[in-house]
């Protein structure tokens, strides 16, 4: 099982720029999420989905864009980039959303800066 | 947005020493409470999942305790070891989904 696998890695972007940050993961897992890490700030929920095309906001969803297709992926569109969106982004899926004890696996990261 | 505080920031210990660290989290409408170990660059692994109060988790030299009835959780580390040094974060499951504190990095000197 590669789990849950993130490209790209590093990212830079001109501000306006549009781009997808790509997830997949090969646990069958019904739940997927993408966060933001900010020095300083705990892992933001961006969007999440409880299963193919089931998607929901979190607590800082302006300015991206997620769909479901398939169960293994979950990409995330920032759709006109701004500065304020330089972040480290982390993809992460689980078993059932509803069952309080599955924990998330979590992708290694894409690094997005934009100028 | 629920508010999990973790304290304190951040912490250098000796090897060999032990130590602890808190996670305050909302004491109403608890589901669960995790705990991951962020390694610097890698992703988050989870270390515990903790769902009744009174539950007490343990793995390897690493425990932890939670009392949902106050609202907060123990990371316990004994004899603390340089490969434990990361950044542990803990978080509050709530109806839907996980928020996360922002974590206590641990630095252990050799």
């Amino acid at each position: 099982n590669a789990g849950v696998t993130q490209t790209p890695k590093f990212q830079v972007l001109k501000t306006g720029q549009s781009m997808t940050l790509q997830c997949a993961q090969d646990m069958n897992h019904e739940y997927m999420s993408w966060y933001r890490q900010d020095p300083g700030m705990g892992l933001r929920l961006i969007h999440y989905s409880v299963g193919a095309g089931i998607t929901d906001q979190g607590e800082v969803p302006n300015g991206y864009n997620v769909s479901r297709s398939t169960t293994e992926d979950f990409p995330l569109r920032l759709l006109s980039a701004a500065p304020s969106q330089t972040s480290v982004y982390f993809c992460a899926s689980s078993r059932r959303q509803g069952f309080t004890t599955d924990t998330q696996y979590f992708g290694p990261g894409t690094r997005l800066t934009v100028l | 947005i629920l508010n999990v505080e973790q304290s304190p920031q951040s912490l250098h210990v000796q090897e060999g020493d032990s130590t602890n660290f808190t996670c305050s989290f909302p004491s109403s409408n608890f589901y669960a409470l995790h705990w991951y170990r962020w390694e610097t660059a890698k992703s988050p692994e989870a270390l515990f999942v903790m769902t009744l109060n009174g539950d007490e988790k343990k793995k390897g030299r690493i425990s932890a305790t939670l009392n949902t009835k106050e609202g907060y959780s123990y990371l316990y580390i004994k004899g603390s070891q340089p490969e434990d040094s990361a950044t542990y974060l803990c978080a509050f499951k709530g109806a839907n989904n996980l928020f996360f504190g922002t974590g206590t990095r641990l630095t252990v000197i050799p």
